[in-house]
Formats: structure tokens, C-alpha cells, sequence
């Protein structure tokens, strides 16, 4: 049973352009939580989504960020003309259902980089 | 605003002994509380969690204990392993009578366990 899977693992982009994360959860999961790591800190949240719905987008920047989890295929968490400000560790985590005590299972992350 | 503190951003310990992290936070709605392990260029891993019903959780090497009124928690490794060295991360989250599973998460204390 494949684990969360996350691409690109390294993502190298140029001020202004676009960032694409995506990230498949683990089989039989359908719940996606996004969470940012900047250096020297812990994990944020930053947005919880079920398929084909947003439930939570409270911890998401309001301009630039958007995220989708479509039916098919997986969750891809977009980012606009992105900035220096945006480099860091982007984790994705899925889950059998929406609580903390269902155990939320983590990919490995894409490391943006913006020069 | 820092719900969840990890106020000791690193700790040594001899391989054999007890190690000890602690971890602090201000949210009295938090009655779910776990404990993730990450690796360098890996996604955190859970090891362990607590509801606040309970003020002790044990399995095998690790045990957490949360005291409520004080809200503080900790998590202890004994016997400590070389393998061990890793960043820990204290996260706590509302469970009951949400349905959103969003974890808040502390900046992380790196544990290094040494022969």
C-alpha cells in the first residue's frame, strides 16, 4: 500500500512565475490537509479539503495561494506569481476522515525554491 | 500567534538514557495531542498521541503525559536509540465536535542521541 505521494519533490522557480505541488493521498483516504514549513519553524496549516470540496482554507494566504482535490486525480496546491517569501517546505497529509484522532499520514514534501 | 511551543529548540542525551521533550500550549479548546518524528528531507511520521482524557499514554519506549492545568505535555523515550536522532513535533488539535482535523504544530525540538 503506497504512502502519500508528493511531485516534484524539488521545485526551483523564477520570481513571478507559477508553482504546481501535487499530491496523492494514500488509497482509501479522501481527506487532504496542506501544510507550509518555513526554515527554522514548525508546520502550518494551511488548507483541509475533501474531493471536489474546500472545508477549511483558514490558514491560506488570501491572494496567489489556491488549492483543488478534483474527483480524479490529485490534490495540487497552485501558487501565483510566487515571491521569495514563498520558499519553503510544502507537506501534504492524508487521513480517513476529518479529526485529529484519525492519524493523518504525511508525503515527503516539495521543497520549493524561488529565486 | 504561537498556539503550540516547543520552547527547547534542541537536546543531547546519551544513548541509553531518558530522553525528555516538552512542550507547552495556550489553547484550553486542544484536547487532542500527538507527537510526529521527521527526518531530514522526509515527511514527519506520528509516534504517538493523547486525548485529554486520559494523562498518560504509553507504547513501548515512548510514553506522553499531559498535564491538563498546567497545559503542558511530554513525551519520553527510554531507552534512547542512535536511531532516535530526529526532529520531534508536539502538535494538538480540537477533536471533539470537530470534524475539521487540523493540526497546530510546534516548532520542533531536534534530539541527537549519542553512543
Amino acid at each position: 500500500n503506497a504512502g502519500v505521494m508528493q511531485n516534484p519533490r524539488h521545485l526551483v522557480r523564477r520570481r513571478g512565475q507559477e508553482a504546481r505541488l501535487r499530491c496523492s493521498p494514500m488509497k482509501g483516504h479522501s481527506h487532504v490537509y496542506w501544510y507550509r514549513q518555513l526554515p527554522e519553524e514548525g508546520l502550518k496549516f494551511m488548507v483541509y479539503l475533501q474531493k471536489e470540496n474546500i472545508i477549511d482554507e483558514s490558514g491560506m494566504p488570501k491572494e496567489r495561494f489556491s488549492a483543488e482535490f478534483p474527483k480524479e486525480g490529485p490534490s495540487i496546491l497552485r501558487i501565483q506569481q510566487v515571491v521569495r517569501g514563498d520558499s519553503a517546505a510544502y507537506f501534504c497529509a492524508s487521513s480517513q476522515a476529518g479529526r485529529a484522532s484519525y492519524e493523518q499520514y504525511f508525503g515527503p514534501g516539495t521543497r520549493l525554491t524561488v529565486t | 500567534d504561537q498556539q503550540v511551543k516547543q520552547n527547547s529548540p534542541s537536546l543531547s542525551v546519551q544513548e541509553g538514557r531518558i530522553s525528555i521533550l516538552n512542550c507547552d500550549y495556550t489553547n484550553s479548546m486542544f484536547d487532542y495531542f500527538l507527537w510526529y518524528k521527521k527526518y531530514p528531507a522526509e515527511g514527519p511520521t506520528f509516534l504517538i498521541s493523547i486525548s485529554s482524557i486520559k494523562d498518560k499514554n504509553e507504547d513501548g519506549r515512548f510514553t506522553v503525559f499531559l498535564n491538563k492545568s498546567a497545559k503542558h505535555l511530554s513525551l519520553h523515550i527510554v531507552p534512547s536509540q542512535p536511531g532516535d536522532s530526529a526532529v520531534y513535533f508536539c502538535a494538538a488539535s480540537v477533536d471533539r465536535g470537530s470534524t475539521l482535523g487540523r493540526l497546530y504544530f510546534g516548532r520542533g525540538t531536534q534530539l541527537t542521541v549519542w553512543p
